[in-house]
């Protein structure tokens, strides 16, 4: 299974709201990482998590927060987003975070604020 | 800071036309250039150099690095419309724990 799985695929929420995307891999590896895609351009790094510890943060703004309960989950909760936050977030994982090594990335859950 | 650049950044060509997409880079303490291809949503992974002057090959598609220039090739022989997506490159330093992409290539195949 060279799998990454997102959920929900698309997401639609006002500004007051709270969500979360869930990303899932059974690949047994052990970095995960959430990307920011807006349109037309290349994908930016938010957060990184290695051995279920975070190890990169991107001065991303507090209003996303991410969590990693175990090897294979990788959340990342949303609370009070801007319209300007909408696009499309993209979950990647490999083997353990180091060097050399092949991100795969999920199919992304694209969001829309209001 | 470390940087990636694609050139061209939009290319339409004809199918069955040989293309050969740039990207070159300034990054500290390079480790490793990966090419992705990207259409409606995730990229999908292609290819990842590491060592100078080795072709990577898959099917239609291939590529190499120049580690003393700092550039890197993707090349697409006898295009099909299905190749039309945007194509990444992304490069990894030592240590760094992350991946700085370039702008991307918008490729067309027309029919």
């Amino acid at each position: 299974d060279t799998e990454v799985t997102q959920t929900p695929k698309h997401l639609v929420m006002g500004m007051t709201n709270k969500k979360s995307l869930k990303c899932e891999q059974h690949m047994g590896h052990r970095a995960m990482y959430w990307y920011k895609q807006k349109a037309k351009k290349p994908p930016e790094l938010m957060f990184v998590y290695s051995y279920e510890k975070l190890s990169i943060n991107e001065s991303v703004p507090s209003r996303f927060s991410p969590e990693c309960p175990n090897s294979s989950l990788l959340n990342l909760h949303l609370h009070a987003l801007q319209p300007e936050d909408s696009a499309l977030y993209l979950c990647a994982s490999s083997q353990e975070g180091g060097s050399q090594e092949t991100q795969y990335f999920g199919p992304g859950t694209r969001l829309l604020v209001l | 800071e470390d940087k990636v650049v694609q050139s061209p950044l939009s290319l339409v060509v004809h199918e069955g036309d040989t293309v050969t997409l740039n990207c070159s880079y300034e990054v500290t303490n390079f480790r490793s250039l990966l090419w992705y291809k990207q259409e409606k949503k995730a990229p999908t992974f292609l290819f990842m150099l590491t060592s100078s002057g080795i072709e990577k090959k898959s099917g239609r598609l291939s590529s190499i690095l120049d580690k003393k220039e700092l550039f890197s090739i993707l090349n697409i022989t006898a295009t099909q419309t299905g190749d039309s997506a945007v194509y990444l490159c992304a490069v990894e330093a030592t240590g760094a724990q992350k991946l700085v992409f370039g702008q991307g290539t918008r490729l067309t195949i027309n029919p």
